[in-house]
């Protein structure tokens, strides 16, 4: 079956760092990529998708490349926010899943000033 | 605005004692789909919904019934709750119209306590 992972953290930066949180897949045929992202207290958000292989998804200065060679949808900023704090996850979705997202089990990302 | 809201956000209950969690979006979307979000499991769909009267269970739809008599409404019902139902519930939507690529939108989530 599909399943997702994602290096499980916590992570923790000072402002102005660069971060990578790690994400690999196992999925059938061509799967959809996605990072949500979860602040304190809130339900998820998307923060960005790729569809299709070579895909760069950005948002926020965030990104993440779909690489179907490696099975990995890495998500990357050049200078993290504390207002970045956050957990994220990793998903994948395609067509015949049910709508089912599948979800890796989440970074916790904590940025210090 | 665009949103799914889902009520009640809190909620503390014993064993056995029924309850519904409501969740509502104003997008007209076709798909809607109920999780549970436990600690180092990530999120598990439990119930998802197709459209008006279509409706099909996740990976973990033990203890939990689901209905959609509305398109905007798809409330999830615990009828004996037992504590390993414990847990941040979140309900989702999308339209449907793609479903390769969908983006799903979800609630705020209700963290649920049973004792």
């Amino acid at each position: 079956g599909d399943s997702v992972t994602q290096m499980e953290g916590p992570v923790t930066l000072s402002e102005e760092a660069f971060l990578t949180i790690n994400c690999t897949y196992t999925a059938t045929g061509y799967p959809s990529l996605f990072w949500y992202v979860q602040y304190p207290g809130e339900g998820l958000q998307l923060l960005l998708k790729a569809t299709k292989a070579d895909d760069k998804g950005s948002n926020k200065g965030f990104e993440a490349t779909y690489r179907k060679e490696t099975t990995s949808f890495h998500l990357e900023k050049g200078s993290v926010q504390v207002s970045d704090s956050a957990v994220y996850f990793c998903a994948l979705y395609h067509r015949g899943s049910n709508y089912k997202l599948t979800f890796g089990k989440g970074t916790l990302l904590t940025v210090n000033p | 605005e665009a949103q799914v809201t889902q009520n009640p956000r809190y909620l503390i209950t014993v064993t056995g004692k029924k309850l519904t969690v409501t969740c509502s979006q104003n997008m007209n979307h076709e798909y809607m789909s109920w999780y549970r979000q436990d600690p180092g499991l990530g999120l598990r769909q439990i119930y998802y919904s197709m459209n008006v009267e279509v409706t099909d269970k996740g990976d973990v739809p033990e203890g939990y019934k689901v209905s959609r008599k509305e398109k905007r409404n798809f409330p999830l019902i615990l009828e004996s709750p037992s504590p390993n139902q414990t847990s941040l519930y979140f309900c989702a939507s999308s339209s449907g119209r793609d479903r390769g690529s969908d983006t799903q939108y979800f609630g705020p989530g209700t963290r649920l306590t049973v004792l």
